[in-house]
């Protein structure tokens, strides 16, 4: 099983549309969690933090539960510009643990006008 | 946040040469910085983290004969692949994690390498 797990896609939605991405993690003890977004042949950037309490950022909204090792990512009146693939992202806990990053193989998001 | 860079951005080598791949954090002293490979349609994997002054630790299944790191200040680490084949073809990633601001990293754009 893997770390992390997305639903590869591609998710095709008209602009406006409301989309929602979710991704599961196998270990518990994960203490960070992310979600950042990459373009084509480009480096990932931070799209935000997901916390416990859930939270907002615009027209993104992120949700965690981790109880069922869950997060989830909600995008509203989706943009042409938010094409893009998004990844789930997890920081590993335990000791030894220096920060790495544990990456989802990615939800591909492609709007259409 | 801070602002990385790799060099170069791509490559193209023969098999059996060694290619060197910089990462330099411009802005922003690294204490900790992470190598990624990603092949095409799939995840960021990481290879390994390195610590300034002190030897990378790998991840399983990274051979660290093959892929050298060395970390040698705050603002410069490389990763040399050696004797590349066909396979290595990849896109390689850095970022850079300082020790105050722990729960941020800052990727570098990547070094797209071609090995023929």
């Amino acid at each position: 099983r893997k770390e992390v797990e997305q639903d590869p896609g591609p998710f095709n939605v008209p602009e406006g549309a409301t989309v929602a991405f979710n991704c599961t993690y196998s270990n518990s003890a994960s203490q960070s969690f992310f979600w950042y977004r990459q373009d084509c042949r480009k480096e990932p950037k931070l799209l935000m933090s997901v916390y416990s309490s859930g939270n907002e950022d615009g027209r993104f909204t992120a949700q965690l539960n981790r109880a069922s090792q869950y997060i989830s990512l909600l995008i509203r009146d989706s943009k042409l510009s938010d094409s893009a693939t998004y990844l789930c992202v997890v920081r590993p806990g335990g000791s030894g643990n220096t920060g790495k990053l544990i990456f989802g193989q990615g939800t591909t998001l492609q709007v259409k006008p | 946040g801070a602002v990385v860079s790799q060099h170069p951005s791509w490559v193209i080598c023969k098999s059996g040469t060694s290619v060197k791949i910089e990462c330099r954090s411009l802005d922003f002293q690294a204490t900790t910085m992470f190598w990624y490979r990603q092949f095409p349609k799939q995840s960021l994997m990481l290879m390994a983290t390195s610590n300034e002054g002190s030897k990378a630790t790998y991840e399983q299944g990274v051979e660290k004969d093959k892929f050298l790191i060395n970390h040698a200040s705050l603002t410069l680490s490389t990763l040399t692949v050696t004797s590349a084949h066909p396979e290595d073809s990849s896109f390689y990633i850095c970022s850079v994690q300082g020790s105050f601001r722990y729960n941020e990293q800052f990727f570098g754009p990547g070094t797209r390498l071609t090995v023929l």
